[in-house]
């Protein structure tokens, strides 16, 4: 069964910490995203990555950073957190095509006290 | 104005009842999902179409490119249907433009 895993459900953070999200797909899945889910707007997309070391920003890529050091695995990276950052981050990946779907992973809920 | 507007935001039903998310565009697309997010959060995806219609089990997805819209029924709706049902839309790069969801209650 194919897998997107991140690796905490719920996390709580201060003010100014340096936080990491990680996640894992074990389908050898060239693309990876991050997203985050707010009420009433949507999935909007943070980054994405096309390969290993490759990036590209979305449309809300302020305030966040990504690293991909190796194919199964994708990190969103919040510098110095702040309280707008509060939100469900979702962690999904797909094969480059148009006809391709997209695997969820099953979310964390970052609060930023 | 969003890119793509579901309808309607908030849905109750009754068990067994026909049940109807229409999803509207304004853009070009290459494809176009129907995701199903339930409480606790993880997303699944339901149907990847282009044209046509396409079922699985009591879940019939369809599309009219010409019109830029969707839609998907869900014939004897059961409680475990409850969720959000969000329709996304694929441009022609590997980035989707998600509708901010449909959420569905179905009471015994």
């Amino acid at each position: 069964d194919v897998k997107v895993t991140q690796s905490s459900r719920y996390l709580v953070k201060r003010t100014g910490e340096k936080v990491f999200l990680e996640c894992v797909q074990d389908m050898d899945h060239e693309n990876m995203f991050w997203y985050r889910q707010d009420p009433g707007l949507g999935l909007r997309l943070i980054y994405f990555s096309y390969d290993v070391k490759m990036k590209e920003k979305g449309d809300i890529p302020e305030g966040y950073s990504v690293s991909r050091e190796k194919k199964e695995r994708f990190s969103l990276i919040l510098e110095s957190a702040s309280t707008n950052q509060t939100s469900m981050y979702l962690c999904a990946s797909s094969f480059p095509s148009r006809r391709e779907k997209l695997f969820f992973g099953s979310g964390t809920q970052l609060s930023v006290l | 104005k969003n890119e793509v507007e579901q309808s309607p935001q908030n849905l109750t039903a009754q068990e067994g009842e026909f049940i109807t998310i229409n999803c509207s565009y304004s853009v070009g697309i290459s494809a176009l999902h129907w995701l199903q997010q339930h409480p606790g959060g993880g997303i699944v995806s339901l149907f990847m179409l282009s044209s046509g219609k396409k079922k699985h089990g009591r879940l019939i997805a369809t599309i009219n490119i010409q019109e830029k819209h969707s839609s998907l029924h869900i014939t004897a709706s059961h409680p475990r249907d409850s969720a959000v049902y969000i329709c996304a839309v694929k441009r022609y790069t590997d980035k989707l433009i998600f509708g901010t969801g449909t959420r569905l209650q179905v009471f015994p």
